[in-house]
């Protein structure tokens, strides 16, 4: 069974300061996405990743995957008040849309 | 381009009744999948429909189905309601990574039906 897990879960950070979460997967898998969701509301799509060694970047976060590893990493870089939310992995398993998600990691930023 | 929609977005309901969801995709969008997320369990996937057939299913019990019409457009259902079933239920749609493109199935999420059990 494939299991997705983050860490941290919970990450309070300061205004300009730069982070990692992280993201690990236990099955093979050739696609990788990063949602972010605010209180109350649904999920935005922020990345897809596609292939070892993908990364894509908007803005102040960056994702990379590495499928060797089964490991993904979105990096925040100099965190602003607005970039609070959480923040989902999710992997694809098999063909079409079943989508495993990791537990979330919550996001703080604070000034 | 509108988004993908779904209705009613809030629901109450008491235990042993049943309840209907509905889901519209993003237009040209023939892959309808549902999720749960509950503050204890998370996000968990419930089944996807594509083409009007059940393309993948989770590990819910069979009180909770689906089905998808001919315009893509789908509804799930729960039968017999538990306090346990309150939850966000949420409804995304994707193109079909099978048909000769990427296989990247990008998810699009829907608002939300908020469901409260009583």
């Amino acid at each position: 069974e494939l299991k997705v897990e983050q860490n941290p879960l919970f990450l309070s950070m300061q205004e300009g300061k730069n982070y990692t979460i992280y993201c690990n997967y236990s099955t093979t898998s050739d696609r990788l996405y990063w949602y972010r969701q605010d209180p109350g509301k649904s999920l935005e799509s922020l990345f897809v990743l596609l292939s070892n060694g993908a990364v894509k970047q908007e803005g102040r976060l960056m994702a990379s995957l590495d499928t060797k590893a089964r490991l993904s990493t979105l990096h925040i870089t100099a965190a602003v008040h607005d970039l609070s939310a959480t923040y989902f992995c999710a992997v694809g398993l098999n063909q079409g849309g079943k989508l495993i998600f990791g537990q979330g990691t919550e996001l703080s930023v604070k000034p | 381009k509108a988004g993908v929609t779904q209705t009613p977005r809030y629901l109450i309901k008491t235990r042993g009744q049943q309840v209907t969801l509905s889901c519209s995709p993003i237009s040209g969008h023939r892959s309808v999948s549902w999720y749960q997320q509950t503050p204890g369990q998370g996000l968990q996937f419930l089944f996807e429909y594509f083409s009007e057939t059940q393309r993948n299913k989770g590990n819910f019990p069979g009180r909770f189905s689906g089905r998808q019409f001919s315009n893509s457009r789908s509804e799930m259902n729960v039968s017999t309601l538990e306090l346990g079933d309150s939850a966000l239920y949420l409804c995304a749609s994707s193109l079909d990574g099978l048909a000769g493109g990427p296989s990247y199935n990008e998810q699009f999420f829907g608002p939300g039906t908020r469901l409260t059990v009583l």
